[in-house]
């Protein structure tokens, strides 16, 4: 059974980074192919791709926010750390975390997110 | 970057199909997904690549695609099919969402 769940701060302040880890269990990242994403959703819209690490350390980060971002594994304790620098009222978001094979490029199990509002 | 089009919202009776469309250039040529979100809850797959269904989802849902637009159909609508629903494809560089969906059962 695959779950995942996202831990972090449920408030940042303007220009502060955001670190997000995802613990993850049913899977490890060291099996071919599997990989683990980020994803966020502001209140009331639609979903955002974040970044994407893959089991052979392969990253993948929206061309947009990819100036912010750093992903990482950690496979001893099953885990995927996002940061996201310069954080600003706009990065107010739901953050969820899901797995992937680079077979279907879909995501098929997410955690239940996490909500991060930015505000002094 | 890709963009997805998809309509703001659907509404269907119980019991009549609804037929949501994810368009996109060349989108035949890419495969699709299809998420279902239903409020505070975490989206879920419930169509994969074009038109295969993950193991639990019931075959009243169905997913197509052609040419400029894909398609995700439901049959024999229930109230508990009321949800957010999002398309998505990966476009060599992203994995891109369309704006998503909002499905009403009246």
């Amino acid at each position: 059974q695959i779950t995942l769940k996202e831990s972090g701060p449920t408030l940042v302040k303007p220009t502060q980074t955001l670190t997000l880890t995802c613990t993850f269990s049913g899977f490890s990242l060291n099996t071919d192919t599997v990989g683990v994403g980020w994803i966020r959703q502001p209140p009331g819209k639609a979903l955002e791709w974040l970044a994407l690490v893959y089991w052979d350390d392969d990253k993948r980060y929206s061309p947009s926010l990819k100036s912010r971002l750093t992903i990482t594994k950690d496979t001893s304790k099953d885990q995927v750390v996002l940061t996201m620098t310069t954080m600003d009222p706009v990065d107010t978001a739901t953050y969820f975390c899901a797995h992937i094979t680079s077979g279907e490029l879909a995501f098929d199990y997410w955690g239940q997110g996490t909500l991060v509002t930015v505000s002094s | 970057s890709y963009v997805l089009t998809q309509p703001p919202s659907v509404s269907v009776a119980p019991g009549q199909t609804a037929t949501i469309t994810c368009g996109g250039n060349n989108i035949g040529r890419e495969s699709v997904h299809w998420y279902q979100q239903k409020p505070g809850q975490a989206p879920v797959l419930v169509v994969y690549d074009d038109s295969a269904r993950p193991s639990g989802i019931p075959e009243r849902l169905s997913g197509s695609n052609s040419e400029h637009t894909a398609t995700l159909t439901i049959t024999r609508v229930e109230a508990g099919d009321e949800a957010d629903y999002y398309c998505q494809v990966w476009d060599s560089i992203s994995w891109v969402f369309g704006g998503g969906t909002k499905l009403t059962v009246l």
